[in-house]
Order: structure tokens, then C-alpha cells, then sequence
């Protein structure tokens, strides 16, 4: 079955301490995004990735980190938490960049508390 | 740069009565226009998608949107809504020529009940 597959669904952490939120897509996508959801400001994207080894960054990077090592992998890095980072975390993936055919599929969601 | 506003945070309806979700953009050149939907607990699905020909796009679970560029709007409707419509509509926008850089609305929760 295609799909993005985001890990963990839920993570509590706490300040400071560095986690990884991880994401695999199984269609050989080169398109990758991460975004984050937040009540009231819909999705914002954090960073994207056109193929391995290229990443860019969106419109709220700061705090994150991100990278492309494999096609199918795209992980999303905090590397010093903080409680402004508590958020609904969206993986996402298209077969290619600029081609408004191929839509987005989006994971289930990483719910992140920071204390 | 593009920007996507849904007026409507929240949309009560009654079920088989129609509904009608607001989204207008802004743009300083053509774009693409997109609804994607959220049930609960889940990510966001695409629900259709508006690239050119026709203004009047038909999607999935019997909903469709309308592109009306004059009034710069792209409102999502369906006749008659179920139950399991309930979840969060969300507008998105990419300029023609700026790749898969997709612009959200703030999201409509519609709530269907009985």
C-alpha cells in the first residue's frame, strides 16, 4: 500500500532534549515536506526537499533541521525543544517538484508536547 | 506572494442539508487551487483541484468548487451532507510556476449532525 509513514504518532519531551520524528514514503516520491499544524494558522510548511541531498527551507525553519540522505527518508530533527514547538507535525510527499498533477500525500500526524 | 483566507473557522449543518465552505486567495498571477480534507485522528487527503479548463470541479464524496477568478474565490459545496462529512477542510493555493509550494488556508471544521 503507498503511504507516508510518520513515527511516532505521539511523543511528550521535554525541554532541550533532542528528538527525531521520522518519515518514509514507499512511492519513490523526490518531492518531501514537513509541515506543522497549529489552531487558527492552518498548515505551515517547516522545510522541503526536491531529492536526496537537496533541502530548502519553508516558511518556519527555525528550531529545525532536516535531511535527505535516502529517497524514501526525509527526518525532522528538534535538536533543543521548546514548548513554542508543541504541535500537530505533518510528513508529505509528491512523485515530483512543480507538477501540480501529482499531488501531496500526507502522513497521519506526530502530536508533540514539549514541557 | 499568494495567500489563502477561509472565513469560516467553524460550519454547523444539519445532515442532507447542503453546505457551502468559503476560501478566497490572492495572487499576482494564475494559480492552482486545492481542497483537502481532514478527518479526525488522520492526515490531510486531496479532495480536488482546480489546474484550468473548467471552472466547475467535481471531487470525491460528492463535493464540488467553483473557480471564479473575477471574485478571486474557489467555494467548496455539497448538496446534501452525511455524518461522515464531519472533519477540517482545508483551502490551499501554488502559484503557476512555483513548484509544489502549496500556501493553506487556516482550515473549516464542519460538523455534520444529526
Amino acid at each position: 500500500e503507498a503511504q507516508v509513514t510518520q513515527n511516532p504518532r505521539y511523543l511528550i519531551t521535554v525541554t532541550g532534549k533532542k528528538l527525531t520524528v521520522t518519515c518514509s514514503q514507499n512511492m519513490n516520491h523526490e518531492y518531501m515536506s514537513w509541515y506543522r499544524q497549529d489552531p487558527g494558522l492552518g498548515l505551515r510548511q517547516i522545510y522541503y526537499s526536491m531529492n536526496v541531498e537537496v533541502t530548502d527551507k519553508g516558511d518556519v525553519p527555525e528550531g529545525y533541521k532536516v535531511s535527505r540522505k535516502e529517497k524514501r527518508n526525509f527526518p525532522l530533527i528538534l535538536e533543543s525543544p521548546s514548548p513554542n514547538q508543541t504541535s500537530l507535525y505533518f510528513c508529505a510527499s509528491s512523485l515530483s517538484h512543480g507538477t501540480p498533477n501529482s499531488p501531496l500525500h500526507f502522513g497521519n500526524g506526530t502530536r508533540l508536547t514539549v514541557t | 506572494a499568494q495567500s489563502v483566507t477561509q472565513l469560516d473557522s467553524q460550519v454547523p449543518v444539519f445532515e442532507e442539508a447542503p453546505v457551502e465552505l468559503r476560501c478566497n486567495y490572492s495572487s499576482s498571477v494564475s494559480v492552482y487551487l486545492f481542497w483537502y480534507v481532514q478527518y479526525p485522528n488522520q492526515g490531510l487527503q486531496l479532495l480536488l483541484k482546480y489546474l484550468s479548463g473548467s471552472t466547475l470541479v467535481k471531487g470525491i464524496n460528492g463535493f464540488e468548487a467553483e473557480f471564479n477568478k473575477s471574485q478571486t474565490s474557489f467555494h467548496l459545496r455539497k448538496p446534501s451532507v452525511h455524518i461522515s462529512d464531519t472533519a477540517e477542510y482545508f483551502c490551499a493555493v501554488s502559484e503557476t510556476g512555483g513548484g509544489n509550494k502549496l500556501t493553506f488556508g487556516t482550515g473549516t471544521q464542519l460538523k455534520v449532525e444529526l
